[in-house]
């Protein structure tokens, strides 16, 4: 069986630049959560989906946004690039109310 | 979001037991005690959760105190695979996949 797949693994983007990642969950998960990971503030949570509907969001300004597809394949965005905003973006694919199964994450790098 | 708090490290010898602290003081009665560990470089792993009862699998332990304010991931012969961040998470079970992670336990195997 397959794993939550991220692509692409690394990514570097100039400053004001818009960014996207991609998240292919686990066959079967409908369940899509993206978060979050830096030196300083460690693990944050973004936003989740489910059934292509953002049911949770987390506490980034409205440049993240994501979405979700009937595939349950996620997508998130980020505009404007800040400097602030290199980290480790992982995603999180689970069936209901069960453990989430994490991706690799994405290592993007704005300069 | 209810809170935990982890020493930030411990140290373990290889194949000796490890016991992984947890305070969780503020706990409902609907919140499930997850754990999660990443290990460098990758996502985080699901370890193991739990309600009420200690809870056994393939990879750890999980005793929790009867008043629930507390419990302990254990895992019982240390390898060196296991080093990684341990993550104890509280998750309200039927609500949101939202995980909140606090900074964890790094917790390092000596040969």
């Amino acid at each position: 069986k397959a794993g939550v797949t991220q692509t692409p693994r690394y990514l570097i983007k100039t400053r004001g630049q818009q960014v996207t990642l991609s998240c292919s969950p686990i066959s079967g998960h409908r369940s899509v959560s993206w978060y979050q990971q830096t030196p300083g503030q460690g693990l944050q949570f973004l936003f989740e989906y489910f059934s292509e509907t953002q049911r949770n969001k987390g506490n980034f300004p409205g440049r993240f946004s994501g979405r979700q597809f009937s595939n349950s394949r996620s997508e998130m965005n980020v505009s404007t690039l800040e400097l602030g905003d290199s980290a480790l973006y992982l995603c999180a694919s689970s069936l209901r109310d069960t453990e989430a199964f994490f991706g690799q994450g994405t290592r993007l790098t704005v300069v | 979001d209810a809170k935990t708090t982890q020493p930030n490290s411990m140290e373990s010898n290889e194949e000796e037991p490890v016991h992984l602290p947890c305070n969780h003081s503020t706990i409902s009665g609907t919140d499930y005690i997850h754990w999660y560990r990443q290990l460098p470089s990758q996502g985080p792993e699901y370890v193991i959760h739990g309600l009420t009862s200690n809870v056994n699998n393939r990879m750890a332990s999980l005793a929790i105190a009867e008043d629930r304010k507390s419990s302990t991931l254990i895992l019982h012969r240390a390898t060196l695979r296991d080093a990684a961040v341990y993550y104890c998470i509280l998750r309200d079970w039927g609500g949101s996949e939202k995980l909140v992670f606090g900074k964890g336990t790094k917790l390092t195997v000596n040969p």
